[in-house]
């Protein structure tokens, strides 16, 4: 069966540091993949989504990165955090090229001091 | 452009009560539409996904919605609410060639005993 890990699962770091969010997939081969920041009542933003090795669309300008280094790892990164970059991220994978479900990873909590 | 709306913020119900989450989109050819549950601090878990046919489809943990195309809504009920059901419950649309889901702002569930 198909499994998804993210890490960290809580996150505390200062204003202007790096970050690196990392999520794998075990279990199938070429799945899409998806980046989401969650804020309290406000939904899930999608950030980031991937069809393909090194091949990342970005939804909304930001000041995040994202990376698809191997076929099932995708990476979230910012060269300096804000304090607006806060929140619950999500990662997501679903089957090549379907409108399948998106199944989730348990999320990294990420909070800017 | 795809969008989905969740009229009810916060509904709050008796255990054993029976519960009706709404959920109404906007999308422009045959839609995919999906329930998913999220307890506080975790990642979202898939209740259930509608892609064609009957359009009452049966979901994990006794959750149901059906699906109507005249009213564009896809709305989520269970018979008899469980205290465990307490969670944040998203609605999404999806079926572009883009693989993209766009998810509701979510009704947070409240059960009393």
């Amino acid at each position: 069966s198909q499994t998804i890990h993210q890490w960290p699962a809580t996150l505390v770091q200062p204003v202007g540091s790096p970050l690196s969010l990392e999520c794998t997939v075990e279990g199938t081969s070429n799945p899409n993949l998806y980046w989401y920041r969650q804020a309290a009542g406000r939904g899930l933003q999608l950030l980031f989504y991937s069809v393909g090795i090194g091949q990342i669309s970005s939804e909304v300008p930001q000041n995040l990165s994202a990376s698809r280094p191997q076929d099932r790892q995708f990476i979230l990164s910012s060269k300096k955090l804000l304090l607006s970059d806060s929140g619950f991220y999500l990662c997501a994978w679903s089957e090549v090229n379907s409108n399948q479900p998106q199944h989730f990873g348990d999320g990294t909590r990420l909070s800017i001091l | 452009a795809q969008s989905v709306t969740q009229p009810d913020i916060h509904i709050t119900v008796s255990e054993g009560a029976s519960l009706e989450l709404r959920c109404n989109y906007s999308y422009g050819a045959t839609p995919y539409l999906f329930w998913y549950v999220q307890s506080p601090g975790q990642g979202l878990q898939l209740l259930l996904k509608y892609f064609s046919g009957d359009t009452l489809v049966q979901g994990i943990k006794g959750f149901e919605a059906e699906f109507k195309r005249s009213q564009s809504s896809f709305n989520l009920r269970k018979p008899s609410v469980h205290w465990s059901d307490a969670a944040e419950y998203f609605c999404a649309v999806g079926g572009g060639s883009n693989y993209k889901l766009t998810f509701g702002k979510g009704t947070l569930l409240t059960v009393n005993p």
